[in-house]
Formats: C-alpha cells, sequence, structure tokens
C-alpha cells in the first residue's frame, strides 16, 4: 500500500479530457515535495512526463500537464490519443520514510 | 541524449547476491546522483537506494542490511548488490539518473531498459 493514492484505472474517448489524481499527507505533497509524474507502457520503463509539479520535459507534448493543491497532485491529458493508454505513476519524496515513493500507478484507456 | 544501459543476474537461488551494473552514455556522470528502483511483478515502483558525487549513499530503510550501491566515475557505471535475496525480491530492477531536488526527493530520469530478476530454488 502505497503512500500515495490513484485511481487503478481511469478512461476517456480519444480527444477527450481525463485526469489522474494522485493523494498524499503532511510528509509528502503537503509538506512542500515536489510531484512528478511517470507514463510506462507494458514491457518498458516508465518515462519522465511531468517534473517540478508542473514542467514538462522537452518533447513531451503540452497535451500534458500537471498541477498541485494542498496534499494532492494531478496529471490531466487533454486531446487523448490512442498512444497515451498506458501506466501512469506519481512520484514525491516522503520525510516520514526517508524515501522516495511512487503511487500505485493508473491504468488509462482510450476508448 | 544520454543513455542508462544496464547488465546483469537474471535467475537467483534464495540467499544469493543480486548483482547489477548500469552504464552511462552520451552524458557527464559526475554532477548527478544515481538511482535503482525495482518493480515486482503487476506492482508499483519501489525506489531502492541513490549514490551521490563522491560516493554518498542513500537507501531504503526496508532494504538497509543487504543493499550496496557503488559507483565508478572513471568507467562511468554504478551499481546494486542485494544480498540474500528472497522470492520477494523477484522483479525488474532499473537503474535511473536523479535530478532535482535536495537528497533523494528528485525525479528520475533517464532510465535504463530493466533488468528481470527471478529469485526461485
Amino acid at each position: 500500500q502505497s503512500v500515495l493514492t490513484q485511481p487503478p484505472s481511469v478512461s476517456g474517448a480519444p480527444g477527450q479530457r481525463v485526469s489522474i489524481s494522485c493523494t498524499g499527507s503532511s510528509s509528502n505533497i503537503g509538506a512542500g515535495y515536489e510531484v512528478h509524474w511517470y507514463q510506462q507502457d507494458p514491457g518498458r520503463a516508465p518515462e519522465l512526463i511531468i517534473f517540478g509539479n508542473t514542467n514538462r520535459p522537452s518533447g513531451v507534448p503540452d497535451r500534458f500537464s500537471g498541477s498541485k493543491s494542498g496534499t494532492s497532485a494531478s496529471l490531466a491529458i487533454t486531446g487523448l490519443q490512442a498512444e497515451d493508454e498506458a501506466y501512469y505513476y506519481c512520484q514525491s519524496y516522503d520525510s516520514g520514510l526517508t524515501t522516495s515513493v511512487f503511487g500505485e500507478g493508473t491504468w488509462l484507456t482510450v476508448l | 541524449q544520454m543513455q542508462l544501459v544496464q547488465r546483469g543476474s537474471g535467475l537467483l537461488k534464495p540467499y544469493e547476491t543480486l548483482s547489477l551494473d548500469c552504464s552511462v552514455y552520451s552524458g557527464p556522470f559526475n554532477s548527478y546522483r544515481w538511482a535503482w528502483i525495482r518493480q515486482a511483478p503487476k506492482e508499483g515502483l519501489e525506489w531502492l537506494g541513490e549514490i551521490h558525487e563522491g560516493g554518498r549513499v542513500n537507501y531504503n530503510p526496508s532494504l538497509k542490511s543487504r543493499i550496496t550501491i557503488s559507483a565508478d566515475a572513471r568507467k562511468k557505471q554504478f551499481s546494486l548488490r542485494l544480498r540474500s535475496v528472497t522470492a520477494t525480491d523477484t522483479a525488474t530492477y532499473y537503474c535511473a539518473r536523479a535530478s532535482g531536488g535536495v537528497e533523494v526527493d528528485g525525479f528520475f530520469d533517464p532510465w535504463g531498459q530493466g533488468s528481470q530478476v527471478t529469485v526461485s530454488s
């Protein structure tokens, strides 16, 4: 059981907008630690898509955006495409555990 | 573009030592932290530890008695050793560059290709 809670799955039709939540606590997101997001295709290594709460690495489409408020963060994907179907993980730091921590992952289905 | 290439053990027996290496290509080695992360079958991601420039290490407390991360800057390579493995250590192991944050509170990019490790008698 991770200290960062994500929904197991979300879905949306092509072209639509979906949002994936990442809920933490006062020892991680709520303590001001940054949230980062990764996309993982099955059988492949995760890839960074958002760092520092809201920043996109070079090459990541601006359809992907991140936000953070209080003890939670969200990843939004607009203009859904079939290639967006993948697992998405949030990540932060937990001062109680003294480790980087990952959410349990959310599978995005593009209908 | 920086690339991380992993090499190392695949099938281990209980109580053996897991050994993985990660080589860094097309980018600097110094001035970064280097991390190991694993993913058990159908599970999420677990941070194992990081090594800082100069050799200082931070480990996941759950593994602290069994894990060693080391680095050879001259070879642009860092390594993971996990002693006395059991079936619960069966996972895909990833190396990654850690950036941002202050200590171990950064993000990971890029990642190695992953190494499947199975522990079975």
